[in-house]
């Protein structure tokens, strides 16, 4: 199983709202990321957690709060958004190896809309 | 630093043709190289990746590519392009190896032409 799934696919929510992204995979890694991609534009890195290690972006906007449950589980906990931080976010996984050698998998990702 | 480019926005070719999507990179070292692809409101999908050792990678979906040390160029090809290849194709380059310091291409849009 090479899969990594996302909840929800869709979402729209308001400049004051709480809500989060869910991502979920059961291939054993141990390093799950957060990427942010605008229309046409190549995904840029907000978070990535290795080891239960939480390495931050610091460009990344304090009303995106991310957190790792267990090895399997990665959450994106969004509050108080703007209508720029619209986008596809889409979570990865691997499994951290020396060389390179490790490859990472994608998400379908979720595609959020701030009104 | 490192940086990797993809010189054309959009290739078009003729279904049955070849393909070829450009890249380039620029690390101070040696690199760890990427292709990803991208459907329509879809996640990326890892193609192949060049580590060391044989200039020709061999991925998915009967794609491959080219590294070239000398031009700093890892191409990917295809020998005959299907419809379903329509698509936005990103290159990727890590001078570490570790998905944390990815740098990703801009991406090119491939459409095959039926």
């Amino acid at each position: 199983d090479t899969e990594v799934t996302q909840t929800p696919k869709h979402l729209v929510m308001g400049m004051t709202n709480k809500k989060s992204l869910k991502c979920e995979q059961h291939m054993g890694h141990r390093a799950m990321y957060w990427y942010k991609q605008k229309a046409k534009k190549p995904p840029e890195l907000m978070f990535v957690y290795s080891y239960e290690k939480l390495s931050i972006n610091e460009s990344v906007p304090s009303r995106f709060s991310p957190e790792c449950p267990n090895s399997s589980l990665l959450n994106l906990h969004l509050h108080a958004l703007q209508p720029e931080d619209s986008a596809l976010y889409l979570c990865a996984s691997s499994q951290p190896r020396g060389g390179g050698e490790e490859t990472q998998y994608f998400g379908p990702g979720t595609r959020l809309l701030v009104l | 630093a490192q940086s990797v480019a993809q010189p054309e926005d959009q290739v078009n070719v003729a279904e049955g043709n070849p393909l070829t999507v450009k890249c380039t990179y620029s690390v101070s070292g040696n690199p760890y190289l990427f292709w990803y692809v991208q459907y329509p409101n879809r996640g990326l999908q890892f193609l192949l990746k060049y580590i060391t050792g044989d200039n020709l990678v061999k991925g998915s979906y009967g794609f491959e590519a080219e590294f070239n040390k000398s031009q700093t160029s890892f191409h990917l090809k295809k020998p005959s392009a299907l419809v379903s290849d329509s698509a936005l194709y990103f290159c990727a380059v890590s001078l570490l190896g570790g998905y944390q310091k990815v740098t990703f291409g801009t991406g090119t849009k491939l459409q095959v032409i039926p």
